[in-house]
């Protein structure tokens, strides 16, 4: 079968550092995505790690580890706009993502 | 700016009914996808396409179909609505060759009563 792992909820306060990690069991795998939603509107592409390592854009970062079936995405100087979920997908065939269930992620003043 | 517009942002049917979801992208994207996404459960896949006419059943295919006759257009059907499928029904598209930059739209919230 096919399994992403990741928590439901965190929360973390304005302007500190958080990590929302995702670990999957599946199949096949060619790459982790993230992806964000907040309440009410559509989900919107985040990253994507294809080969291991970490990934930086802007204050959002995303690293893979293949060896371990395991990628994270980090959020740093964290803004009350950054509460929203957060689904991890892995690309697991040239047309497929599977999601995770997400990460209600709380930003607090 | 890609666009993906879907039909209705609340819908409601009574049990037994045939249910249209109409989605529509503007950025000439080969793939399309209907997804259904539940409180836990994420986003699962229900069919996707990645051409016109043709399609591929997703992780929950079952009480549902879909048609693709132009490349901007991508339904999903409901050929006999049940409570069960009472959800959020969310399209996306995305360009050739590649799933992982997926555009989304709005969103439709079905209700079967």
């Amino acid at each position: 079968g096919q399994s992403l792992e990741q928590p439901s909820e965190v929360t973390a306060v304005e302007g500190a550092i958080v990590q929302i990690n995702c670990t999957y069991q599946t199949s096949g795998f060619y790459g982790l995505s993230w992806y964000q939603q907040h309440d009410g509107g559509a989900p919107t592409f985040l990253s994507y790690n294809g080969l291991d390592g970490l990934e930086e854009t802007g204050r959002f970062s995303s690293f893979l580890s293949r060896s371990d079936s395991y990628g994270y995405l980090l959020l740093q100087e964290l803004q009350m706009k950054d509460s929203a979920s957060y689904f991890c997908a892995v690309r697991h065939s040239s047309y497929k993502l599977i999601f995770g269930s997400g990460t209600r992620l709380l930003v607090r003043p | 700016d890609v666009k993906v517009t879907q039909s209705s942002r609340y819908l409601v049917k009574r049990t037994g009914e045939k249910v249209f979801l109409e989605c529509v992208q503007d950025m000439d994207h080969e793939n399309m996808f209907w997804y259904r996404q539940d409180p836990g459960l994420g986003l699962r896949l229900i069919y996707f396409s990645y051409d016109v006419k043709m399609k591929e059943k997703g992780d929950i295919p079952e009480g549902y179909s879909v048609s693709r006759e132009k490349k901007e257009r991508f339904s999903l059907i409901l050929e006999s609505a049940s409570t069960n499928q009472t959800s959020m029904y969310l399209c996306a598209s995305s360009p050739p060759g590649q799933p992982i930059e997926q555009y989304f739209g709005p969103g439709t919230r079905l209700t079967v009563t």
